[in-house]
């Protein structure tokens, strides 16, 4: 599976979108890019998660570069409950792979202040 | 709510004893996994079960194993256990073999004193 990078923290205000970047330049032409978050001592939770092209869903936006070497979580309104580790994660999807898991990193610590 | 259930919540056991900590994943989903979280390790993934047989094995430790039972639930048997024991234990599940997206429990905590 690929590494990721992804910076130690990150501060937003309420109400303006949240940017979390991600680079993962290693990445080959089957590896999907995972989001998940944790908040804090709770179980991770998925987000959203793509290949190639954006991807939106109710909590997030996912923008991946052209050449899939970077991208970027969007959170377009934070709230003070969007306050939690975020992980990029990058893993062979399907078709099935044995031994197929998420590799959780450090992630970005992400702090919505009022 | 993931739909994952994890239990207990909270363990605290002394060093040298075996405890099972129980998943029982959201209905439909075939694939368990178990995780560990402790303070200086992060989330660490132990190991995979799919359907009954097991499919993946990461940092698990030989004195911890893990079953998934034909209704789909699965235990983590934890024993000879010790202070650096004392972590999170997450247990995930989805529905396939390989990974759409996975719905975590809330953890149980063990505490090894």
């Amino acid at each position: 599976d690929a590494k990721t990078t992804q910076p130690p923290s990150m501060d937003c205000a309420e109400g303006r979108a949240a940017n979390l970047p991600c680079n993962h330049s290693t990445i080959s032409g089957n590896e999907y890019v995972y989001w998940y978050r944790q908040i804090h001592s709770q179980g991770p939770q998925y987000i959203i998660h793509g290949l190639k092209n954006n991807e939106t869903n109710e909590m997030a936006s996912l923008i991946i570069t052209e050449d899939r070497k970077s991208s970027t979580l969007i959170l377009p309104h934070a709230t003070l409950r969007d306050t939690a580790v975020y992980y990029c994660i990058v893993i062979n999807g399907p078709p099935e792979t044995s031994g197929s898991r998420l590799t959780f990193g450090e992630g970005t610590q992400l702090t919505v202040n009022p | 709510d993931s739909g994952v259930t994890q239990t207990p919540k909270h363990l605290i056991t002394a060093t040298g004893q075996r405890v099972t900590l129980r998943c029982s994943p959201r209905s439909g989903d075939l694939s368990v996994y178990w995780y560990q979280q402790s303070l200086d390790q992060g989330l660490q993934f132990l190991i995979h079960y799919y359907n009954g047989e097991e499919r993946a094995k990461g940092n698990i430790l030989e004195r911890f194993s893990a079953q998934q039972f034909p209704d789909l639930h699965s235990e983590l048997n934890l024993s000879s256990l010790e202070l650096g024991d004392s972590a999170l234990y997450f247990c995930a599940s989805s529905v396939e073999v390989s990974y759409t997206e996975a719905f975590f429990g809330q953890g149980t905590r063990l505490t090894v004193v």
